[in-house]
């Protein structure tokens, strides 16, 4: 079983939606959670970085973390045709070693004009 | 150009050849990962660099050489191509504080035939 678990979609919504994208974790040890957004053909950007718990808000973008339960989510409201992309959830423990990230396998999302 | 860049862009090898995917980054991060990215499977470590002259295996580091001789410059070799390395490559980096933000270069898409 995957440390990071992501829904590969593909989603596909209309212009103007809300979309939800999540991901389910089995590592207590995690504490620092990012959204990366990857057009095609790219490197991945960062999109939404949180620590701990709790929601986070930029723009159309909102973050949340519930690591009660284990589970991250982003949402995009009034989703663009320029929002369609892969969008990745990763993480990482506080540790004094590697600093790697532990990424899910990305949901392609796309928004319909 | 500031920022983290990678050459080739694309490459074409056969197998058995010996192939070095070459990064570069502009920030003086300390910290520089090398991932390889796969269909179901996201992103995952090959290689990581805490400084010059410090590196440690990732998740698939398997088939895999790194050094670091300068912070700027993190070349991944493949010393015997096969062909389940066909993969797209990216190298990332960070400045190792707590944040663990890491930004990624456009990638290598490799295939060996």
């Amino acid at each position: 079983q995957k440390e990071v678990e992501q829904d590969p979609g593909p989603l596909s919504v209309p212009e103007g939606a809300i979309v939800s994208l999540n991901c389910t974790y089995s590592n207590s040890a995690f504490q620092y959670f990012m959204w990366y957004r990857q057009y095609s053909r790219k490197g991945p950007e960062l999109l939404m970085y949180t620590y701990s718990s709790g929601n986070k808000e930029d723009g159309r973008f909102t973050a949340q973390v519930d690591k009660s339960s284990k589970y991250i989510s982003l949402f995009i409201r009034d989703s663009q045709p320029s929002d369609s992309a892969t969008y990745l959830c990763a993480m990482s423990a506080m540790d004094t070693g590697r600093r790697a990230l532990t990424f899910g396998s990305g949901t392609r999302l796309q928004v319909q004009p | 150009d500031a920022g983290i860049t990678q050459s080739p862009r694309y490459k074409i090898t056969e197998t058995g050849r010996q192939v070095t995917l070459m990064c570069h980054q502009t920030w003086s991060h300390s910290y520089m990962f090398w991932y390889r990215q796969d269909l179901g499977h996201g992103l995952r470590l090959i290689y990581y660099s805490a400084a010059a002259d410090i590196t440690d295996k990732g998740e698939v580091p398997d088939g895999y050489v790194v050094s670091r001789s300068k912070t700027e410059n993190f070349p991944l070799t493949l010393e015997s191509a096969t062909r389940s390395q066909t993969s797209v490559y990216f190298c990332a980096s960070f400045t190792g504080g707590s944040q663990n933000i890491q930004y990624f270069g456009a990638g290598t898409r490799l295939s060996v035939l």
